[in-house]
C-alpha cells in the first residue's frame, strides 16, 4: 500500500537547522510530486512547498523563501525539507504528503525549538 | 494568495445528525478542493477529492459539491468516528492554502 514513513522526532537550539526525512512506499516515487506541510499546535495546517522528484522542479511559500530546501535522493525513494535559522515560531508538526492535492500523508514529525 | 473561508468553524451535533461544512475560496478554483479529516494526534486524512469525488475506502455518507468559488461538505448520518476537525483545501494556485478547520464535536 502507499505509505510515507517520515523521521523521528526533533528538539533543536534556536537558530539551528533541522532536516526531516520522508521515505515512500508502495508507489513509483518519481511520479508524483511532494508536498511538505507544517501545523503547529491548535492551529489550522500551512503549506510550505513541493518538490518533483523527477525534474527536482521546486516551489516555495513566500514565507519560508530563502530559509527552506527541499531535496530527494530517488535511490531510496526519500524526500528531504531542510528548515534553517529556526525560531521558536517554527515548533510544529511537520508533514510530507504525496502530490499538491496530497492524497496521501506521513505520520508527521515533531520539531521541537527551544533554547 | 486564494483565502479559503471555511464555516462554520466549530459545529455540535448529534449521532445520526445530517451536517454541512461549507468552503468558500476568494477566486475561482475550478474543481481542484478537497476534503480532509483530522483526529487528535493524527495526520489529516483526505476523503474527497476535485471537490466531490469520494476517495477510496472512505465511507458513502461522505460527499462534497461545487465548484468555481463555493464547496460544501456533507455527512448524511454522523457516526461516532466521524467526531474531528474538518478541513479544505485548494491547490489551482499557489501558495495552497487550507480552510482555518471546522471541530465537529458531540452534543
Amino acid at each position: 500500500q502507499v505509505q510515507l514513513v517520515q523521521s523521528g522526532a526533533e528538539v533543536k537550539k534556536p537558530g539551528a537547522s533541522v532536516k526531516v526525512s520522508c521515505k515512500a512506499s508502495g508507489y513509483t516515487f518519481t511520479g508524483y510530486d511532494v508536498s511538505w506541510v507544517r501545523q503547529a499546535t491548535g492551529q489550522g495546517p500551512e503549506w510550505m512547498g513541493w518538490m518533483n522528484p523527477n525534474s527536482r522542479n521546486t516551489g516555495y511559500a513566500q514565507k519560508f523563501q530563502g530559509r527552506v530546501t527541499l531535496t530527494r535522493d530517488t535511490s531510496i525513494s526519500t524526500a528531504y525539507m531542510e528548515l534553517t535559522s529556526l525560531r521558536s515560531d517554527d515548533t510544529a508538526v511537520y508533514y510530507c504528503a504525496r502530490g499538491q492535492s496530497m492524497d496521501v500523508w506521513g505520520q508527521g514529525t515533531r520539531v521541537t525549538v527551544s533554547s | 494568495d486564494i483565502q479559503m473561508t471555511q464555516s462554520p468553524s466549530s459545529l455540535s451535533a448529534s449521532v445520526g445528525d445530517r451536517v454541512t461544512i461549507t468552503c468558500r475560496a476568494s477566486q475561482g478554483i475550478r474543481n481542484d478542493l478537497g476534503w480532509y479529516q483530522q483526529k487528535p494526534g493524527k495526520a489529516p486524512k483526505r476523503l474527497i477529492y476535485a471537490a466531490s469525488s469520494l476517495q477510496s475506502g472512505v465511507p458513502a455518507r461522505f460527499s462534497g459539491s461545487g465548484s468555481g468559488t463555493e464547496f460544501t461538505l456533507t455527512i448524511s448520518s454522523l457516526q461516532p468516528e466521524d467526531f474531528a476537525t474538518y478541513y479544505c483545501l485548494q491547490h489551482n494556485f499557489y501558495p495552497i492554502t487550507f480552510g482555518q478547520g471546522t471541530r465537529l464535536e458531540i452534543k
